[in-house]
């Protein structure tokens, strides 16, 4: 299942299916990116993170896609679980001279169907 | 370890009271942050603080006090709050930004209801 972000800001699939969780992010400076999950009543929890120089990166289960051209990044949760059920964020740092913000994407609900 | 500890869990406050959010990590992160989240919303960064010295102030209305006492320690004061205020307030930290800031993490949060 894939997301699109603003347009789709839920998401469902089987269990044991890939999801794919995408984000535009606003700023062309910004230069490191995080992926958050956030269960309910918890705060949000690190997931990856991708700097600039890099299009790929991969955790356990888990790849990011950085696209520059055109402003996009994705999260790809392979064999998803019920476990994985959370609202996923994204996150840009707008450049290192720029304070340390951190600003969050929209979010996308994740539901994974046993 | 990558633990960020906050306190209260939960507040109830009347909007004559004075209250306060403790944050506290063992990192040795030099940069600080409070953001504040409603709910199905993303955090909303509200204050910053690098080595100890507020650094971004995002329009917080006065009635939101940060402080940071030193390194490992962060405080939100809170007085004459209004019930629009209450929301989920997250702490977080990471290595502040020079050559390329850090991982940035999260506290669980303090659960926050204006009365």
């Amino acid at each position: 299942g894939e997301s699109v972000g603003l347009h789709l800001p839920t998401l469902s699939v089987q269990e044991g299916d890939n999801s794919i969780i995408n984000c535009a992010y606003s700023n062309s400076a910004s230069d490191y990116f995080i992926w958050y999950k956030q269960e309910s009543g918890k705060g949000p929890q690190f997931i990856i993170d991708i700097r600039s120089n890099m299009d790929k990166r991969q955790g356990q289960r888990v790849t990011v896609l950085l696209n520059k051209t055109v402003k996009h990044l994705s999260l790809q949760i392979a064999a998803t679980q019920p476990g994985d059920s959370a609202v996923y964020f994204c996150a840009e740092n707008m450049g290192k001279n720029t304070g340390n913000q951190f600003y969050f994407g929209t979010g996308t609900s994740l539901t994974v169907i046993p | 370890d990558t633990e960020v500890t906050q306190t209260p869990k939960h507040l109830v406050m009347g909007m004559t009271n004075k209250k306060s959010l403790k944050c506290e990590q063992h990192m040795g992160h030099r940069a600080m942050y409070w953001y504040k989240q409603k709910a199905k919303k993303p955090p909303e960064l509200m204050f910053v603080y690098s080595y100890e010295k507020l650094s971004i102030n995002e329009s917080v209305p006065s009635r939101f006090s940060p402080e940071c006492p030193n390194s490992s320690l962060l405080n939100l004061h809170l007085h004459a709050l209004q019930p629009e205020d209450s929301a989920l307030y997250l702490c977080a930290s990471s290595q502040p930004s020079g050559r390329a800031v850090g991982t940035q993490y999260f506290g669980p949060g303090t659960r926050l209801l204006v009365l």
